[in-house]
């Protein structure tokens, strides 16, 4: 299985709402990460999980709370997002944590839309 | 800091025409490059990836990436395209030791009939 999972696919909330995306891989691997893709633009790092401890923090908004439960698991918690949060939520993991020897494997990733 | 550029954010090109994706990079440290590929509606797939020194390795698709020490450049080249190949291309950038990617910002290829 070399899959990366996600859910939702695609997610409407509004600017007072509490919701939770989830990411799901069964590979093994130890490195799980979180990225937001603004339309035609590139993803940008949001949280890196590094044996299910955070281990770098972008300096996202505190709207923004990741969650590593256990090695298969990361879920991202949404609470009162701005409009401008709205984007593609990709989640992706990695055997290990150094970018350069360890290939990150992405998921479809969670269409996210904030009113 | 490293960073990199991709200097087309749009590229047509007819079905079975050669096409060359430019992504120059900027570091004062051994690299790690890399080629993602995006279809619509879906996450980042890994093209190929190259260190520094090394040599090149051609992906699966038929796509190879030419790395240019003196001119900081690692092109992505694929001497026939199909309709299949429309998509994003990302350029990425890692240094040694580090665990996060820096991403271009993106070539759409589109491929015509």
């Amino acid at each position: 299985d070399t899959e990366v999972t996600q859910t939702p696919k695609h997610l409407v909330m509004g600017m007072t709402n509490k919701k939770s995306l989830k990411c799901e891989q069964h590979m093994g691997h130890r490195a799980m990460y979180w990225y937001k893709q603004k339309a035609k633009k590139p993803p940008e790092l949001m949280f890196v999980y590094s044996y299910e401890k955070l281990s770098i923090n972008e300096s996202v908004p505190s709207r923004f709370s990741p969650e590593c439960p256990n090695s298969s698991l990361l879920n991202l918690h949404l609470h009162a997002l701005q409009p401008e949060d709205s984007a593609l939520y990709l989640c992706a993991s990695s055997q290990g944590w150094l970018a350069g020897y360890n290939e990150q494997f992405f998921g479809p990733g969670t269409r996210l839309t904030v009113l | 800091a490293q960073s990199v550029t991709q200097l087309d954010s749009q590229v047509p090109v007819f079905e079975e025409a050669p096409v060359e994706l430019r992504c120059n990079y900027s570091s004062s440290v051994s690299v790690y490059l890399f080629w993602y590929v995006q279809y619509p509606n879906q996450g980042l797939q890994l093209l190929l990836k190259y260190l520094s020194g090394s040599t090149p390795v051609e992906s699966i698709n038929g796509f190879e990436a030419e790395f240019n020490k003196s001119q900081t450049s690692f092109h992505l080249r694929k001497p026939s395209v199909h309709i299949s190949d429309t998509a994003e291309y990302f350029c990425a950038v890692t240094r040694t030791g580090a665990n996060n990617l820096f991403f271009g910002t993106g070539t759409r290829l589109t491929v015509i009939p």
